[in-house]
């Protein structure tokens, strides 16, 4: 149980262009997704939480217009890098709680984004 | 603001003896402490969890003990193995609110 997927695993795109990247709790309803970056080698940074049906809660230093978030259902939240540079290039993770009974962050595999 | 130590950044062990990752967290009101496995190029996987009601959890070759007073836990993972290599996180949460703070990571290196 507690099953989290990613979508796509890996992306490749032209500088300027928007790319979204999808998350899916698969067997459980997720109250709750965070978005993390991580840099090669580094630890998790959070970047964002979001609520279904709210607006999401950006970390300090994480442009909210860059980033969109959306966290339509209890199952999907999306990200979309807006305008994409290669400073965006990065290991994207999502990670979706809720399960009853737990405060476990369940993650998704993980997105790699190279913007050329 | 609140942080999470982690120590040490990278281990390497032999194959079959134990290794020891340690963490410190400043935030009193932490009361979850998850550890994460991750290996290259994945998402991070959940190895084993702890409340702050109870000192010590075990599953198998892994345990976590925790010290609340000192705002201390730990990971043990016993007889390693080769598949055991990989980043090793550490959290601090507190119920209800599904925020973590995380170590740095800790790169454990189980050699043959």
């Amino acid at each position: 149980g507690a099953v989290v997927s990613q979508h796509p695993s890996r992306v490749i795109c032209k500088s300027g262009t928007s790319v979204k990247i999808e998350c899916r709790s698969l067997d459980f309803q997720a109250t709750t997704m965070f978005w993390y970056r991580q840099f090669p080698k580094k630890s998790l940074m959070l970047m964002a939480t979001s609520n279904e049906g709210s607006k999401a809660t950006y970390e300090q230093g994480v442009e909210k217009d860059k980033f969109l978030i959306n966290h339509a259902s209890l199952t999907l939240s999306t990200l979309t890098v807006t305008s994409a540079h290669p400073e965006d290039s990065s290991f994207y993770i999502c990670s979706a709680a809720g399960t009853s009974g737990t405060d476990t962050q369940y993650f998704g595999p993980g997105t790699r984004l190279t913007v050329l | 603001g609140e942080n999470v130590e982690q120590h040490p950044s990278t281990l390497s062990v032999q194959e079959g003896d134990s290794a020891v990752i340690k963490c410190t967290y400043s935030d009193s009101a932490s009361n979850y402490f998850p550890w994460y496995k991750q290996e290259l190029g994945k998402g991070p996987q959940l190895i084993i969890d702890i409340r702050s009601n109870v000192g010590e959890k075990k599953d198998q070759r892994i345990a976590v003990t925790l010290n609340k007073t000192a705002k201390h836990f730990s990971l043990h993972i016993t007889e390693t193995q080769p598949e055991d290599s990989a980043v090793y996180f550490c959290a601090a949460g507190t119920s209800g609110t599904y925020k973590y703070i995380f170590g740095t990571g800790t790169r454990l290196k189980v050699l043959a």
